[in-house]
């Protein structure tokens, strides 16, 4: 079956170190993937995208790795903040396309991450 | 969130009575997306939309349906509201190809009593 799977419901951190959240898929050959953040009774927010001929991305402190041999992206918060923390939500569009096909994005579950100060 | 409001934000109804949900966007994008996020199942699609009075089903697209009569605004219905449809809804817009990603709004909290 089709699946996108985050390996953590939660991960707790102390700050100032590196986060480091798992993203895996089965059975889709996405042409990117995205994630985002959710805060507490709000809508999820745009972090970053990352293509499939894109081994890595980054902005500020936030990096993103995407290995199609894997399955796998992975999502690294560095000099983490307790404003960090959130739930992060990887997703993908499982047409392969760029979205121009007319298909959505399925979503994993999330990671709550929780940076302690 | 900035070129989408959904309303209403909150809503408590009882079993059996429909319940339409509105997401207005001013920011001319083509496609709109429905959602609900429950514990333990995440974001799951509703219905989307892929123009003016073009949409299609999602995974969890039963007892729901959607009307775009306009590009701005595209509306959620339960036909006939159910305890199961307790949810917190979204919508969003994209603009595909742009690397943008989705944007949401705030969501809708539905209680079904």
């Amino acid at each position: 079956s089709q699946k996108i799977e985050q390996n953590s419901e939660a991960l707790n951190i102390q700050e100032g170190k590196t986060a480091t959240l798992t993203c895996n898929y089965t059975n889709y050959s996405p042409a990117y993937l995205q994630w985002y953040r959710q805060d507490p009774g709000r809508g999820p927010v745009f972090l970053l995208l990352i293509r499939e001929n894109e081994k890595e991305k980054r902005k500020e402190r936030l990096k993103v790795t995407f290995d199609t041999t894997l399955k796998q992206s992975l999502f690294h918060i560095t000099a983490s903040q307790p404003a960090d923390s959130a739930t992060y939500l990887c997703a993908l569009d499982p047409s392969g396309s760029e979205g121009q096909a007319g298909t959505a994005l399925i979503f994993g579950k999330g990671t709550t991450l929780s940076v302690s100060s | 969130d900035a070129g989408i409001t959904q309303s209403p934000r909150h809503k408590v109804t009882e079993t059996g009575t429909p319940v339409t949900l509105r997401c207005h966007q001013t920011e001319n994008h083509r496609y709109m997306y429905w959602y609900r996020q429950d514990p333990g199942h995440g974001l799951r699609l509703i219905h989307y939309s892929y123009g003016v009075k073009d949409t299609d089903k999602g995974e969890v697209s039963d007892g729901y349906s959607v009307s775009r009569s306009k590009t701005e605004d595209f509306l959620l219905t339960l036909e006939s509201a159910t305890s199961s449809q307790t949810s917190v809804y979204f919508c969003a817009i994209s603009a595909p190809g742009q690397g943008l990603g989705y944007t949401f709004g705030s969501g809708t909290r539905l209680t079904v009593v």
